[in-house]
């Protein structure tokens, strides 16, 4: 187990609608990232988050956001849902100190299906 | 933009055998980490192994070793003594600079008693 917990494990949703995904980091790690795992894939970048603010974004449409809180903890919300969102979806958290032992620590991951 | 192949969709070893996994990737950058992660079914990501850049000398975790080749860009994950538990998927991931990942499309492994 490594301390990142994520909900919820699954979801259920209609194209259209809106949703959000949370994750809990590991104590004492200021950065998370999220993830889309699309199936039979590898994990793709969403963004990631390093204390509240937003910190480098991958190739996904703004309709993907997120959010951090004071305590790490974050979201990511996704609007207008299509159907090839479906994915897994991973929140990762690292403790950012720039040190050759920052390693990202997955969650277990929400899995998201989209009618 | 950096960009990270496994080449090999599945691969498969007898129990307490040696298999190797092979990962390539592309980069501008000199300074950077590489990684191997596992997800076994349960779906959880879970380290492997770890690789600075700068260093010459291939890190080892217990039965897991790599081959860093940075001249080439290869990054090759060797399990020695395989067994039923390392059954899982295998995913080769680099750690740019500016902090984000990149991971591969990830090796299959089956382990045959």
């Amino acid at each position: 187990e490594t301390g990142v917990t994520q909900s919820p494990t699954h979801l259920i949703k209609t194209r259209g609608q809106q949703v959000t995904l949370r994750c809990s980091s590991q104590s004492g790690h200021n950065t998370v990232s999220w993830y889309q795992q699309a199936l039979g894939q590898g994990p793709q970048f969403i963004f990631q988050y390093y204390r509240e603010e937003e910190n480098g974004r991958g190739n996904f449409p703004p309709r993907f956001s997120g959010l951090q809180f004071p305590n790490y903890s974050s979201e990511l919300n996704v609007n207008a849902l299509e159907l090839d969102d479906s994915a897994l979806y991973l929140c990762a958290s690292q403790p950012r100190t720039n040190l050759p032992t920052d390693t990202q620590y997955f969650g277990p991951g929400t899995r998201l299906t989209v009618l | 933009a950096q960009t990270v192949t496994q080449s090999q969709p599945e691969m498969s070893v007898q129990e307490a055998e040696t298999v190797t996994l092979s990962c390539t990737y592309d980069t501008s950058e000199s300074d950077y980490y590489l990684f191997w992660y596992k997800q076994p079914p349960s779906r959880q990501m879970i380290l492997v192994i770890r690789q600075e850049a700068y260093k010459q000398q291939n890190a080892t975790e217990n039965r897991f070793s790599v081959n860093f080749q940075k001249a080439a860009k290869s990054f090759s994950l060797k399990i020695s003594d395989s067994q039923l538990g390392d059954a899982a998927m295998y995913f080769c991931a680099y750690r740019s600079w500016k902090d984000q990942f990149y991971f591969g499309t990830g090796t299959s492994l089956t382990v045959i008693p």
